[in-house]
């Protein structure tokens, strides 16, 4: 069955650096995203991502944040100067419907085993 | 500001109790998913309700929408210990754009014990 896989598993890295976490979403979908949990709380929507453009992003999303689709396959998620508070899980989901298009599963996505980020 | 409430946020069940879970949300929506989570591992989508009305059944879990009271339920059958786990609600809210984005509770843990 397809999935949606992640690297690394689990990325620590200190304070001020850059990480690029790497996603690798369902093959026939074409609507990407990334959430992040932090340890015991809930799953926070980050930005969407169609057609080689974001569509929409929280609040959370700032500049230090960017995604790419550098080829046909991959998805990532750049964070360029890391703080102590961006240490968290992050979920990589995709989907072949955006939603209000419709679609039989209207916009269900699928989490890909997610990175834990740890920030020191 | 569009909030997702669940419901009881901790529960502990006997083996073969039954049980529900809500999830409240505060914005029209016709959308709603149920995920859930093991510990330290990633959401499995288990419900897609998509109407008003739409009720989900798998195994000894129900799950059901009403959009009009903004609410959805997740009923839990005869419990059994490997049902353990986090459970999620999601609301597929639009911020702006066409591509729906998942606004999700805080999670309702459910430990059951036999």
């Amino acid at each position: 069955e397809p999935e949606v896989t992640q690297t690394p598993s689990h990325q620590v890295t200190q304070m001020g650096q850059e990480v690029i976490l790497r996603c690798v979403p369902i093959s026939n979908h074409l609507y990407f995203y990334w959430y992040r949990q932090i340890l015991g709380q809930k799953v926070e929507f980050l930005v969407s991502f169609y057609n080689n453009e974001i569509s929409e992003k929280s609040e959370i999303f700032d500049d230090q944040f960017s995604v790419e689709r550098p080829d046909g396959s991959n998805f990532t998620l750049k964070i360029r100067s890391t703080k102590l508070e961006d240490s968290a899980m992050y979920f990589c989901a995709s989907s072949e419907y955006p939603g209000l298009a419709g679609g039989p599963a209207g916009n269900e996505q699928f989490f890909g085993p997610g990175t834990r980020l740890t920030v020191l | 500001e569009l909030k997702v409430e669940q419901n009881p946020l901790f529960l502990s069940m006997q083996e073969g109790k039954n049980y529900t879970i809500y999830c409240n949300y505060s914005t029209t929506s016709d959308r709603l998913y149920w995920y859930r989570q093991d510990p330290g591992k990633s959401l499995e989508s288990l419900f897609v309700l998509l109407s008003n009305g739409a009720v989900k059944q798998e195994g000894r879990l129900m799950a059901s929408l009403d959009t009009k009271a903004r609410l959805s339920t997740l009923h839990i059958t005869a419990a059994v210990h490997d049902l353990s786990a986090t459970y999620f609600c999601a609301v597929d809210i639009p911020l702006g754009g066409s591509q729906g984005n998942l606004i999700f509770g805080k999670g309702t843990k459910l430990s059951v014990k036999p």
